[in-house]
């Protein structure tokens, strides 16, 4: 899993399988959470987003869930696909405007 | 335009010298940050403009960067003097203003600054 900090993980998975790519963080104060995904020489594109009203929101084969009770956020990829390789980023807004990311888990999804 | 756009998508400088980046937003969006990923790293927050608001420059590292914003528009990165750890992916996002740290940035593909 990914914390704000610590180095890059990397999780390896078979096409087919479900993902589970999990974030920590540590802002009490974060009311918004966002999911990211980069590929090699890309922009992070946006994902899914959550707000702290909710523990669980559904988009297209994702699903985010929070966790305010012990600052967890993790991202589930059903039925992963070779072109869901790529880095994943976690962000909190700490209350404030702008996001702080994570430093990612890199996804491998083997065919 | 359709995403946001940054430019120039390399730039390769040699140590001392200033360059300058460029960030063409998406239309409609008033808020507007500069980020800076490390190879291998997370994204390093440096700047943040929101409409004609004093812009929040708490995350710039050191006076040798600077930013500005024309309106609603374009935006210029600068670093002056340039050293060896300033290179990295500059990254330029906009968002809604209403959002307020509450929606998504929407992300350019960097500049990728090495500086020899």
């Amino acid at each position: 899993g990914e914390s704000v900090g610590l180095h890059l993980p990397t999780l390896s998975v078979q096409e087919g399988d479900n993902s589970i790519i999990n974030c920590a963080y540590s802002n009490s104060a974060s009311d918004y959470f966002i999911w990211y995904k980069q590929e090699s020489g890309k922009g992070p594109q946006f994902i899914i987003d959550i707000r702290s009203n909710m523990d669980k929101r559904q988009g297209q084969r994702v699903t985010v869930l929070l966790n305010k009770t012990v600052k967890h956020l993790s991202l589930q990829i059903a039925a992963t696909q070779p072109g869901d390789s790529a880095v994943y980023f976690c962000a909190e807004n700490g209350g404030y405007s702008t996001l702080t990311f994570g430093k990612g888990t890199m996804l491998l999804v083997s065919p | 335009g359709a995403g946001v756009s940054q430019s120039p998508s390399n730039k390769v400088t040699e140590k001392g010298k200033d360059v300058e980046l460029r960030c063409d937003p998406i239309s409609g969006h008033t808020a507007l940050y500069w980020y800076r990923q490390r190879l291998g790293q997370g994204l390093e927050f440096l700047i943040y403009f929101q409409g004609n608001s004093a812009p929040d420059k708490s995350g710039l590292p050191s006076d040798r960067f600077s930013a500005e914003r024309t309106g609603e528009s374009v935006s210029t990165l600068t670093i002056q003097r340039t050293q060896q750890e300033d290179s990295a992916v500059y990254l330029c996002a906009s968002s809604l203003a209403a959002g307020r740290g509450r929606s998504p940035l929407h992300f350019g593909n960097g500049t990728r600054l090495t500086v020899t």
